[in-house]
């Protein structure tokens, strides 16, 4: 089974802030990975698929990278609208796994 | 528009069977594009995947609740189903149903579509 690592698990920052969260899988996945923005009480939902392409309608502040083992999600410009928890997820094959999430929280 | 939504008891017994259905309008679980995953998310932690079933293909389960669960469709209610049998208090959690469709997506097939979540709280 594949097991993603992801980091840091908590994050503080302000307004504005360059925020990236890491993705580590326990195999080589290629690109078959995305990004999940939870907020409090909601579903979550998809913000990046096959690790770098932003579903329509997501702001272009948030961009994914990586391939492989290692991945990254970047905000260039923190917004308020913008914190919550960020979970990533392979696509590879079954069983499917996400990370332990990332809470971003304003400082 | 694609909406799911789940139903089911929000109170289950310990030792009992947890049972819940998603429904699911402005899609047919039949169409061969997609598939249907149930997961879930305990008090305070991360996200769960449960399992995946597709209309004509297997059914996934997640290893560690394999033994006692089971997926189904109602293809007549447009409906998709979870059993978890022998719940304990770690089966406490809100209870997701999603969609995967992977041809807008490339061939990637993330969760396009959640329900709002189901509580599910496993108490005497």
């Amino acid at each position: 089974d594949i097991q993603l690592t992801q980091s840091p698990s908590f994050l503080s920052a302000s307004i504005g802030d360059r925020v990236t969260i890491t993705c580590r899988a326990s195999q080589d996945i290629t690109t078959y990975f995305a990004w999940y923005q939870q907020k409090p009480g909601k579903a979550p939902k998809v913000l990046i698929y096959g690790a770098s392409t932003l579903l329509s309608g997501v702001p272009s502040r948030f961009s994914g990278s990586g391939s492989g083992t290692e991945f990254t999600l970047t905000i260039s410009s923190l917004q308020p609208d913008d914190f919550a928890t960020y979970y990533c997820q392979h696509l590879n094959n079954y069983p499917r796994t996400f990370g332990q999430g990332t809470k971003v929280e304003i400082k | 528009q694609v909406q799911l939504q789940e139903s089911g008891p929000g109170l289950v017994r310990p030792s009992g069977t947890l049972s819940l259905t998603c429904t699911v309008s402005g899609a047919s679980i039949t169409n061969n594009l997609y598939y249907w995953s149930w997961l879930r998310q305990a008090p305070g932690k991360g996200l769960e995947w449960i399992g995946t079933i597709y209309y004509s293909g297997p059914t996934y389960y997640n290893p560690p609740l394999k033994s006692r669960l089971t997926l189904s469709m109602d293809t007549s209610k447009n409906q998709f189903s979870l059993k978890l049998t022998s719940v304990t208090a770690a089966d406490t959690a809100v209870y997701y149903c999603g969609r995967h469709n992977p041809e807008p997506y490339s061939g990637y097939d993330p969760l396009d579509y959640w329900g709002q979540g189901a509580p599910v709280t496993v108490s005497s």
